[in-house]
């Protein structure tokens, strides 16, 4: 089975720019979560999709949004870039609540990242 | 507020040898899950390991496992003969118990194999 896919791995953009990022997870999972990597504030959750709808959402200001087609692919997006919006953007995968049973299947796979500089 | 912490910023271990990564956690809900997570160079988050707040047996998988002490609130992940690919950032990260995939990571520590 092919793993999560992030495209494009490396961006480089200019402050007040904008950006998406696409996320393809793992075939049958039909969760997606984003994640923001960054040196000072370590990992932290910008939003998780499932059945094309946001589910849960982390402490990131409306610049910050997200959504999912009905594939399970998810794009995130960035608008009026900040040079603080520097970052790992890392998607990862799981398999829907629902199925959800206890151990392995509960867990989430990460892609590779995409590494986003605005200058 | 669910919180992790790994106390250790960085661990230097001898190849062959054992090393413990600790890993503290706090959380009022009674449903969790714990995981720990493997970032070398290239950036790329890899699954090692699974607890369960249930789970009555501490989790193997190969040369990790998981040294699980739910009243001490500790889930200290333990690395068997240490390889030099070994060699990465390793974070603790815990999700929510009350549904979603919302994963809360710990600051990580960073992990070097000496040869």
């Amino acid at each position: 089975k092919a793993g999560v896919t992030q495209t494009p791995r490396y961006l480089i953009k200019t402050r007040g720019q904008q950006v998406t990022l696409s996320c393809s997870p793992i075939s049958g999972h039909r969760s997606v979560s984003w994640y923001q990597q960054t040196p000072g504030q370590g990992l932290q959750f910008l939003f998780e999709y499932f059945s094309e709808t946001q589910r849960n959402k982390g402490n990131f200001p409306g610049r910050f949004s997200g959504r999912q087609f009905s594939n399970s692919r998810s794009e995130m997006n960035v608008s009026t870039l900040e040079l603080g919006d520097s970052a790992l953007y890392l998607c990862a995968s799981s398999l829907e609540p629902a199925r959800r049973l206890a151990g392995r299947t509960d867990t989430q796979y990460f892609g590779p990242g995409t590494r986003l500089t605005v200058l | 507020a669910q919180k992790i912490t790994q106390t250790q910023p960085g661990m230097f271990v001898q190849e062959k040898e054992a090393v413990t990564l600790d890993c503290t956690y706090d959380t009022s809900d009674q449903s969790y899950g714990l995981f720990w997570y493997k970032q070398p160079s290239s950036g790329e988050m890899i699954f090692l390991i699974y607890q369960g707040s249930y789970d009555e047996q501490n989790a193997t998988e190969g040369r990790y496992s998981l040294n699980f002490q739910k009243a001490r609130k500790s889930a200290n992940l333990v690395i068997s003969a240490s390889q030099l690919g070994d060699s990465a950032m390793y974070f603790c990260a815990m999700r929510e118990g009350k549904g979603g995939n919302k994963l809360v990571f710990g600051a990580g520590t960073i992990l070097r194999v000496k040869s």
